[in-house]
């Protein structure tokens, strides 16, 4: 497809168990970003990929999330020992780089219950 | 460090009254300015972003910003609403040259009326 893709596009878990997301950007986009977005919010930037490597993982909330893009192309978002307050839903981006057009896939929405 | 205030989480308009959306920001370095819009069970939309030259952007749906630096501001207006432009919108900033991650404000829920 063009856009991006993210997969699941909802995913239920237990509080404790460990779960991973998958984001499939645009092809050529060397800039990929993860955000999340609880009820009523607006999205919060949790780390941002230029090629394989992690740029900035500033938004990171604790070291429970962790994020890889090993190819440069696909990221996995992981977050292990889930907790209820990580219920919202997980925003990938790409971009061809970063200081062009971010371009939002439709979301994965976790609930941990 | 950057922020967004979005004055009003919602606002209602009569289909073909003018729409105004708030937004003020906060950066320590000049900004690019962005207005996004999320449709129930969608993905986040791009409407227009300011990055250099002209203040007044144009954008998709008849949409437009002003960035105002003085007023640190970029509200969003369309002059006539139509239904279809009921929906979520949201102000974001960026740091040029920083990795460009996007600062989003809370969100206006916009509800058009017949």
């Amino acid at each position: 497809g063009a856009g991006v893709s993210q997969t699941p596009s909802n995913k239920v878990t237990e509080k404790g168990k460990y779960v991973e997301l998958r984001c499939d950007p645009i092809s050529g986009h060397t800039a990929l970003y993860w955000y999340r977005q609880s009820l009523g919010q607006g999205p919060e930037f949790l780390i941002y990929f230029q090629g394989t490597g992690a740029a900035d993982d500033s938004g990171l909330p604790n070291d429970r999330f962790f994020a890889v893009r090993p190819e440069g192309s696909v990221s996995t978002l992981k977050i292990q020992r889930t907790e209820r307050g990580d219920s919202a839903v997980y925003l990938c981006a790409s971009s061809i780089t970063s200081d062009n057009e971010q371009f939002f896939g439709p979301g994965t929405r976790l609930t941990v219950l | 460090a950057q922020s967004v205030t979005q004055l009003g989480s919602h606002v209602s308009v009569s289909e073909g009254a003018l729409v105004l959306l708030r937004c003020n920001y906060s950066s320590s370095v000049p900004p690019y300015l962005f207005w996004y819009v999320q449709y129930p069970n969608q993905g986040l939309q791009l409407l227009l972003k300011y990055t250099t030259g002209a203040t007044l952007v144009k954008g998709i749906n008849g949409f437009e910003a002003e960035f105002k630096k003085s007023e640190t501001s970029f509200h969003l207006t369309k002059p006539s609403a139509h239904m279809s432009d009921a929906a979520e919108y949201f102000c974001a900033v960026s740091a040029p040259n920083a990795g460009n991650m996007l600062t989003f404000g809370g969100g206006t829920r916009l509800m058009v009326k017949p």
